[in-house]
């Protein structure tokens, strides 16, 4: 089983530019997430989704957009990177708001 | 709002010997999970350990254990028999049973080194 499935690994991005994060996972995970983890940091939550076509603000959901167009896939786009947005971001997730939750290998994105 | 603290920003263990590290949390929820993740270098968010909040009994998994004390709202990790492999770091995390997010709140973690 592949589980959560992050692209790319590593990422520099000019001011201003823009990128998608892909995430997709082949468990049949109904509940999906997207987390930030800053140097010296925990995660924290920029969106998540409940289900196919249901995405909602997590706590840090400034300069991202997300959408959810299949139970696999739940991408995460950054329309204007800022140096504010370099941080290592991890997609998760899980079978309903209980299940365990299972975390890809994060993509390290630097903006400079 | 839930908040997870852990207050050892860093720790050390000589190999073979026994660790614990610390976590408090504030919630006014009666049900809901905690969990210790582990993070190598990999960056790989890797689960140690769960425990449910209605359980009394305090979880294991081999050489990991925990103390759940659900009053005092802490939850701290006891590494027995510490081994090379386990220098990372470790985050605890809560997650509220109920409700519909079920997203996981961390702590700023402990970076465990582990002494040959």
């Amino acid at each position: 089983n592949a589980g959560v499935t992050q692209t790319p690994k590593f990422r520099i991005l000019k001011i201003g530019q823009s990128m998608t994060l892909q995430c997709t996972q082949d468990m049949n995970h109904n509940y999906m997430y997207w987390y930030r983890q800053d140097p010296g940091m925990g995660l924290k939550l920029i969106y998540y989704s409940v289900g196919a076509g249901i995405t909602d603000k997590g706590e840090v959901p400034n300069g991202y957009n997300v959408s959810r167009s299949t139970t696999e896939d739940f991408p995460l786009r950054l329309e204007l990177a800022a140096p504010s947005q370099t941080s290592v971001y991890f997609c998760a997730s899980s079978y309903g708001g209980g299940g365990l939750a299972f975390f890809g290998q994060g993509t390290r994105l630097t903006v400079v | 709002a839930q908040t997870v603290t852990q207050s050892q920003p860093e720790m050390s263990v000589q190999e073979a010997e026994t660790v614990t590290l610390s976590c408090t949390y504030d919630t006014s929820e009666s049900d809901y999970y905690l969990f210790w993740y582990k993070q190598p270098p990999s960056r790989q968010m890797i689960l140690v350990i769960r425990q449910e909040a209605y359980k009394q009994q305090n979880a294991t998994e081999n050489r990991f254990s925990v103390n759940f004390q659900k009053a005092a709202k802490s939850f701290s990790l006891k590494i027995s028999d510490s081994q090379l492999g386990d220098a990372a770091m470790y985050f605890c995390a809560y997650r509220f049973s109920g409700g519909s997010q079920g997203n996981l709140i961390f702590g700023k973690g402990t970076k465990l080194s582990v002494k040959p």
